[in-house]
């Protein structure tokens, strides 16, 4: 079956650092992965995915790095902002159906 | 654009009652999902709908959860009688038909005591 993890639970970060949130997959045969974003009390949030066949995709102030050889997808945070603090989700998907790992929680330092 | 509505908010119960769960997907969205997201972990899909039909309900403990889009719109979840391990977020979810990006709703927490 599909698994999805992440390597930490919680990420401190300061204020205008940059953020770094990994997550391990073991299906190799996904078509694309998604990083959402939940704050406490709402639903996840859409942040950005990447199709399969790329390894780098930027978005405004993010980037996901995909390396299938060691099954490994990033994602990066330019300048992480209060706003920032939430529970990070990797999850991969294949048929419109996803399959999320556990959660890292990022706390930004003012 | 409006969101996906779900409610109640939050609910408590006591185990072997019952209770359900209303969803209202984004217009249009063909593709509806029910998740339940036990605190701590990420989202575990529990049925899939492609307007009225269901799709995927593999996950789904068919023992004592039900779902239903009749009209292939809104959509109802429940679960009955409930136990004391299905105290989670019950979360909603909706995209355009073939799309990747599915749109959350707030959740509904659940309590069962």
């Amino acid at each position: 079956g599909e698994s999805v993890g992440l390597h930490l639970p919680t990420l401190s970060v300061q204020e205008g650092d940059n953020s770094i949130i990994n997550c391990a997959y073991s299906n190799s045969a996904s078509d694309y992965f998604i990083w959402y974003k939940q704050e406490s009390g709402k639903g996840p949030q859409f942040i950005i995915d990447i199709r399969s066949n790329m390894d780098k995709r930027q978005g405004q102030r993010v980037t996901v790095l995909l390396n299938k050889t060691v099954k490994h997808l990033s994602l990066q945070i330019a300048a992480t902002q209060p706003g920032d603090s939430a529970v990070y989700f990797c999850a991969q998907g294949g048929n419109n159906r996803l399959a999320f790992g556990k959660g890292n929680q990022v706390v930004v330092i003012p | 654009e409006a969101g996906v509505a779900q409610s109640p908010r939050y609910k408590i119960i006591e185990k072997r009652q019952s209770v359900a769960f209303w969803c209202n997907p984004i217009s249009g969205h063909a593709t509806l999902y029910w998740y339940q997201q036990i605190l701590g972990q990420g989202p575990k899909l529990l049925i899939q709908f492609q307007n009225n039909g269901v799709v995927d309900d593999s996950q789904l403990p068919k023992d004592r959860f039900s779902a239903e889009r009749l009209k292939g719109v809104d959509s109802t979840l429940k679960i009955q009688p409930a136990k004391l391990e299905d105290s989670a977020v019950y979360l909603c979810a909706s995209s355009w038909q073939g799309a990747t990006e599915q749109y959350f709703g707030p959740g509904t927490r659940l309590t069962v005591t």
